[in-house]
């Protein structure tokens, strides 16, 4: 399996701000996920992250508010962009080879917005 | 109805003990299925795929009802190390990757 890594692992952060949130592999995969878990809940999945493209938004996920990037099969960011409370959360970044095949997540960057 | 359904639980049982848990999906085209297990704040790892024979892995018993459109998971000779939140997770797959997580049962065992 593949080993991911999340940086920061935790932040606390103003209302209005935005924090960008990165995601590394150690080998190249083919799918890269951008999920969310907020308290209590299950993992709700905000984005496919495409290399060299656009990423494909989940209905009530929008570029403006969770842009994306992955510039090559092994890394992708995640920024929260104009954090409100509600944003509060914790953000996961997954792998996965295709549509068929199990995912491995990253340990998870915990998001705590003032 | 929500597209993958589990009972929250907690269930509380004592170790040794035999304990099922149900998934219930609602997409009859779904085509993936997958128990993961999720400890306190932590990520989630794969604990098993699900196959349509059913599959084993020690311990552990996957089942898939397509019929009923339900997986469970079967955990035999309970151990205190298996205290954890139990996801499951259904995609429809085909090219249309929509994993979709339950909400988690929670499993508390108890010496």
């Amino acid at each position: 399996s593949a080993v991911i890594s999340q940086k920061p692992s935790r932040d606390i952060c103003q209302r209005g701000t935005s924090l960008t949130i990165q995601c590394q592999v150690d080998s190249q995969v083919t799918m890269m996920f951008w999920y969310r878990q907020q308290p209590g809940q299950s993992l709700t999945l905000i984005a496919t992250a495409n290399q060299g493209s656009e990423a494909t938004y989940e209905s009530g996920f929008v570029i403006d508010k969770f842009p994306i990037s992955r510039p090559n099969l092994t890394f992708s960011t995640l920024t929260v962009s104009n954090m409100s409370p509600e944003d509060s959360s914790i953000y996961l970044c997954s792998v996965g080879e295709s549509s068929y095949n199990e995912q491995f997540f990253g340990p998870g960057t915990r998001l705590t917005v003032l | 109805r929500k597209e993958v359904e589990q009972d929250p639980g907690p269930f509380n049982v004592p170790e040794g003990a035999t304990v099922a848990f149900n998934c219930t999906y609602s997409n009859s085209a779904s085509q993936s299925f997958f128990w993961y297990r999720q400890d306190c704040r932590k990520e989630p790892k794969l604990l098993m795929s699900v196959y349509s024979s059913g599959n084993e892995d020690g311990r552990f018993t996957a089942q898939l009802n397509r019929a009923s459109q339900y997986i469970s998971l079967l955990i035999r000779d309970s151990k205190l190390s298996d205290s954890a939140t139990y996801l499951c997770v259904v995609n429809l797959g085909g090219g249309s990757y929509i994993p979709t997580f339950g909400r988690g049962t929670s499993l508390i065992v108890h010496p």
